[in-house]
């Protein structure tokens, strides 16, 4: 079964920092990747997401990730962080080809952003 | 277009009380997953729903919690009898099919509190 660990439970960073959020998964075959976003009393949000293609993915509100396959990683960067970014980000996984796939998050990482 | 909803947001209740979580998922996604994220975790799959049939319940408490998506559209959860330990956010999605492949969209959750 497909895990994803990631590195980071809290980060603590001052605007215009840059960020670099870990995350790697364990699963041998193709996988979709994603990084969701939860800010303060709102619900998850899908950043940027992985399937197929140029392994640097661009998302929304500056945020990108590079899905590296021989690392099992995809990390999530961010060259300035603003106070707004405050959040707790999410990696996930899903697995193709084993029947239904499923979301599999990992543990996520709460990002402060200090003004 | 409209997203997932769901109610309540918020419910408190007694250890040995029942509670039930209520779903609408986006028009036409056929498949729709339960997640309990319980505090400084991540998401963790309870159910996943492939129109009216159940495709995943491998990590569902079947000795205290059920679903049903009777008519393949909005879904129930229930707990019965609630433990402390079910204190927890509830988090409904939907996908338009079971490869996620258009992406998950999530509701905002019910925040269950049990005393």
């Amino acid at each position: 079964a497909q895990s994803v660990s990631q590195h980071n439970h809290h980060v603590i960073l001052s605007e215009a920092a840059s960020l670099e959020l870990g995350c790697n998964y364990s699963y041998g075959g193709t996988v979709n990747l994603f990084w969701y976003v939860q800010y303060p009393g709102q619900h998850l949000q899908l950043l940027l997401k992985y399937f197929s293609g140029d392994p640097l993915v661009k998302g929304i509100k500056g945020f990108e990730a590079e899905f590296i396959k021989s690392k099992f990683s995809f990390n999530l960067r961010k060259p300035s962080v603003q106070w707004s970014d405050t959040a707790e980000y999410f990696c996930a996984v899903n697995a193709q080809n084993t029947g239904f796939q499923k979301l599999v998050f990992g543990t996520g990482t709460r990002l402060l952003v200090s003004p | 277009e409209a997203g997932v909803a769901q109610s309540p947001r918020y419910k408190i209740i007694e250890k040995r009380q029942s509670v039930a979580f209520w779903c609408n998922p986006i028009s036409g996604h056929a498949t729709l997953y339960w997640y309990q994220q319980i505090l400084g975790q991540g998401p963790k799959l309870l159910i996943q729903f492939q129109n009216n049939g159940v495709v995943d319940d491998s990590q569902l408490p079947k000795d205290r919690f059920s679903a049903e998506r009777l008519k393949g559209v909005d879904s129930t959860l229930k707990i019965q009898p609630a433990k402390l330990e079910d204190s927890a956010v509830y988090l409904c999605a939907s996908s338009l099919d079971w490869t996620g492949e258009d992406g998950y969209t999530f509701g905002s959750g019910t925040r269950l509190t049990v005393v």
